[in-house]
């Protein structure tokens, strides 16, 4: 079965850096393009972004454009998002998904992130 | 970017009566291969997203045949014909046509 796993979140300062980690299992890795979605707390879900199965092609929400960097390791079935430049804004869960030509059909538990002094 | 406008944001409903919820994209949502790339989740309280409606109307596998999708271009609908208590949550809609996805508001559904 489909299995996604975040994790690296924390509580961080404003303006400091974090990576989060998504371990995927259960399916092909490597033949799936997949997203980063995020949700603020008692907040609707925001795309943030999303990363070609093969890596080439990362758009990005204009709310994290040139803060955050997504990433893949096709060999070790692992996504990540590098945060830099935090600010209390980017406080939510955030969950790794799966895309499905169009759409998102699986679902991780979610990485909390805090941001705060 | 697409802007994705759902209403209403709240939805009181008696069990077993049926609710509707509408999302109206700022851009066609047709894409380019000829798919409408419209999708539908469902979040309950304290749980990750579900994924019950993409392509405007196909139901995802286990979801019950209450929930049905339709429309076309711009405005789209979610409908529950029944509803029942397990339902409670919130409800997105979602394009993936256009590159930098978007997501509606979400609608609170709630039994009076």
């Amino acid at each position: 079965q489909v299995q996604l796993v975040e994790s690296g979140g924390g509580v961080v300062q404003p303006g400091r850096s974090l990576r989060l980690s998504c371990v995927a299992s259960g399916f092909t890795f490597n033949t799936y393009a997949m997203h980063w979605v995020r949700q603020a707390p008692a907040k609707g879900l925001e795309w943030v972004a999303l990363i070609s199965y093969d890596g080439r092609d990362k758009p990005y929400a204009d709310s994290v454009k040139g803060r955050f960097t997504i990433s893949r390791d096709n060999s070790k079935n692992t996504l990540y998002l590098q945060m830099n430049s935090l600010s209390v804004e980017d406080t939510a869960l955030y969950y790794c998904v799966r895309d499905q030509l169009g759409s998102l059909d699986y679902w991780g538990q979610g990485t909390l992130v805090t941001v705060s002094s | 970017d697409a802007v994705m406008t759902q209403s209403p944001l709240s939805l009181p409903v008696t069990l077993g009566q049926p609710a509707s919820i509408s999302c109206r994209s700022s851009q066609s949502l047709v894409h380019s291969d000829g798919n409408i790339y419209l999708n539908w989740f469902q979040q309950r309280p304290g749980q990750s997203p579900r994924r019950l409606i993409y392509k405007v109307s196909e139901r995802d596998s286990g979801v019950p045949d209450r929930f049905s999708g339709s429309g076309s271009g711009t405005d789209f609908t979610l409908k529950i014909s029944r509803v029942e208590a397990e339902d409670v949550g919130v409800y997105y809609c979602m394009q993936g046509t256009h590159w930098r996805w978007t997501f509606g508001q979400g609608t609170k559904v709630e039994i009076k």
